[in-house]
């Protein structure tokens, strides 16, 4: 899978938006980009994914550059409830085989009241 | 919503004792998956199911783990003798086709302490 890149933290306040960078630079014509998140003690839990075009979704908002190179994960209005770690991943769409997410130390996302 | 669901919660163990971790997925779904998660470190793929048989399976998932479907619910990991280094939290997950577009719907997690 394509790596991607992402900061260590992020903080915000509560009620505000919030805008989480993934930089994928060697991402492939045929690359989906998965967001999940983690709160903290539970599992993993799907966000969005997308492929070229901007999606949205009871959860959250995924901004994807035209030149696919980067894409932006946007909650629109933080909750305490969203502070966790979120992952960026990058799956093939092309390769044969089940989907298994490569997961990167990802953004820890803080949120004050 | 339907859910994965994991039992026990917590484990603990002696070393060298045999685990089992059980995971229920969700019941249309074809693909099964297990991950760990060692404390403050990333979350790590062990072995993915399909058909009754393993599809694919890590470096991490050797001789010492297998994983059954002893029914038409159950998905278990077992650890035939456990070590230290198995303490981590177990989490399973299920997907209906494992396509690459498709949400991966992950379990509470098991945690196992070894000691």
């Amino acid at each position: 899978d394509a790596k991607t890149t992402q900061p260590n933290s992020m903080e915000s306040n509560e009620e505000e938006p919030v805008h989480l960078p993934c930089n994928h630079s060697t991402i492939s014509g045929t690359d989906y980009i998965h967001w999940y998140r983690q709160l903290p003690s539970q599992g993993p839990e799907y966000v969005i994914h997308g492929l070229t075009s901007n999606v949205n979704n009871r959860m959250a908002s995924l901004a994807i550059a035209e030149d696919r190179k980067s894409s932006t994960l946007i909650l629109h209005r933080a909750t305490l409830r969203d502070a966790a770690v979120y992952y960026c991943i990058l799956r093939d769409g092309a390769s044969g085989g089940s989907y298994i997410p490569t997961f990167g130390r990802g953004t820890s996302l803080i949120v004050h009241p | 919503e339907p859910e994965v669901t994991q039992t026990p919660s917590h484990q603990v163990t002696q070393m060298g004792q045999e685990v089992i971790l059980r995971c229920v997925p969700i019941s249309n779904h074809l693909y099964f998956y297990w991950y760990r998660q060692i404390l403050g470190q990333k979350v790590e793929f062990l072995v993915s199911f399909y058909n009754n048989e393993i599809s694919e399976k890590s470096e991490i998932f050797d001789d010492q783990f297998s994983v059954e479907r002893p029914d038409g619910s159950n998905f278990t990991l077992k650890i035939r003798s456990t070590k230290l280094e198995d303490s981590a939290m177990y989490f399973c997950a299920s997907t209906p086709q494992g396509l690459t577009q498709e949400t991966q719907y992950f379990g509470p997690g098991t945690r196992l302490l070894v000691l």
